[in-house]
């Protein structure tokens, strides 16, 4: 059973424009949601992270978007360029028999071209 | 400051083989895991650890055993290689519910 589904698989968008990334989760419990960034070759690194008190968090370009009534979270990078193309994997996180033990998405590949 | 850092980077191994593969983080969490990245699958958990010597099974453990003897350390053993194991395994580490650090990883090819 996959606990956090990610959508879409992978994404092609030009230079400028807003790809968006989505998540669902099931687990009521989770209350931590990272995105990770990763580049071919490297591991995953954080991206930015939302606590389920807020709606929305932004980070220079990227935002996520958070709807707990929904169990969605998204990512909006906006004004995307080549160097934000990487894989990008949103992740959950909760307490569950006392141990907070991340669940990742499947990953979106993502191209920006010039 | 290291953070997380695996050995081997990359292996070759016939079917049958064992290897071990070892994770060390100089940040002092408690937390550890190992996954596999496969394409079109993400990371799946294989095993994880919530302090020194203690281990739990994740997603997909079959074939795999790990050992937490200090809390810096974490390995991953495979006792008898498979093709199906041909993978990149990643260790990543936390103090619990935030951000995980993650290694570069290792490519293993099961031939």
């Amino acid at each position: 059973q996959q606990q956090v589904k990610q959508s879409p698989q992978s994404l092609i968008v030009q230079k400028g424009g807003i790809p968006i990334i989505n998540c669902a989760y099931e687990n009521t419990a989770f209350d931590y949601f990272p995105w990770y960034q990763q580049f071919p070759g490297k591991g995953p690194a954080l991206l930015i992270a939302i606590r389920p008190d807020v709606s929305e968090k932004k980070e220079g370009r990227f935002t996520i978007s958070f709807n707990k009534s929904a169990k969605q979270f998204s990512l909006h990078i906006m004004d995307s360029q080549p160097g934000d193309s990487a894989t990008y994997f949103c992740a959950a996180s909760g307490p569950s028999g006392g141990s907070y033990i991340p669940t990742f998405g499947r990953g979106t590949s993502l191209i920006v071209h010039p | 400051n290291a953070g997380v850092t695996q050995t081997p980077k990359f292996r070759v191994l016939k079917t049958g083989q064992s290897m071990t593969l070892l994770c060390a983080q100089d940040m002092n969490h408690e937390y550890m895991y190992w996954y596999r990245q496969d394409p079109g699958m993400g990371l799946r958990l294989i095993h994880y650890s919530v302090g020194e010597g203690t281990t739990a099974k994740g997603e997909v453990p079959d074939g795999y055993n790990v050992s937490r003897l200090k809390k810096q350390n974490f390995l991953l053993g495979l006792e008898s290689a498979a093709p199906s194991q041909t993978s990149v395994y990643f260790c990543a580490s936390s103090y619990r519910h935030t951000e995980a650090f993650f290694g570069q990883g290792t490519r293993l090819t099961v031939v």
